[in-house]
């Protein structure tokens, strides 16, 4: 069975620090999606984030990027210029290639961004 | 606007009053889910459909039925809740080949509470 452990319960920065939020699976599947979704207060569920694991270049968008290792099944989130609308619980999530129709969701990071 | 809703957005109830939290999205969506959110534990899949009459067990469906008689609607029963079943829930959509890849549309979410 596959899991997902975020060991970061919560955070906190100034804004436009950098922020790094950790996350680890474990997984014998060679390939599989990895994500970071974002809640903020609203509860809403966002994307932030994919990384499809056989590609070796990290994802990016904009100010979102992340350290993927795969050899280390890790899976890092580095938010640059952090914002005050980055204000949010992170939730690192996995998906194998093929089989169970589910994402397996971490524990969450709660940040806070502090003016 | 392409959206998933959900309602209630909250609800008390006690113990054994059956309920529905009824989840309805306006994308045509094939592929759609429930998952419960929890402290500690992030969010964890309780059922899936893929299609119009076709659902199966993700991994906490105790206590839980669904159905999905039209393409739209994939409603989540609890035919008797207990106190365990306090939880903020989550409906989500995607095309088939989107689920593939993990990219969910979510609901604002239901938070229900049962004494």
């Amino acid at each position: 069975a596959q899991t997902v452990t975020q060991s970061q319960p919560e955070m906190s920065v100034q804004e436009a620090e950098t922020v790094t939020l950790s996350c680890t699976y474990d997984t014998s599947e060679s390939n599989y999606y990895l994500f970071w979704y974002k809640q903020p207060p609203s509860r809403q569920m966002i994307l932030v984030i994919r990384q499809e694991a056989y590609k070796q270049q990290n994802a990016t968008e904009n100010r979102f990027s992340v350290n993927f290792q795969k050899a280390a099944k890790s899976f890092s989130l580095k938010i640059s210029d952090s914002q005050l609308g980055d204000t949010a619980m992170y939730f690192c999530a996995f998906r194998v290639y093929q089989g169970a129709q589910k994402l397996v969701f971490g524990q969450g990071t709660r940040l806070t961004i502090n003016p | 606007e392409a959206q998933v809703t959900q309602n209630p957005r909250y609800l008390i109830t006690v113990t054994g009053k059956k309920l529905t939290v009824t989840c309805s999205q306006n994308m045509n969506h094939e592929y759609m889910s429930w998952y419960r959110q929890d402290p500690g534990l992030g969010l964890r899949q309780i059922y899936y459909s893929m299609n119009v009459e076709v659902t199966d067990k993700g991994d906490v469906p105790e206590g839980y039925k669904v159905s999905r008689k039209e393409k739209r609607n994939f409603p989540l029963i609890l035919e008797s809740p207990s106190p365990n079943q306090t939880s903020l829930y989550f409906c989500a959509s995607s095309t088939r080949q989107a689920a593939n890849t993990g990219e969910l549309f979510f609901g604002e979410g239901s938070r229900l509470t049962v004494l």
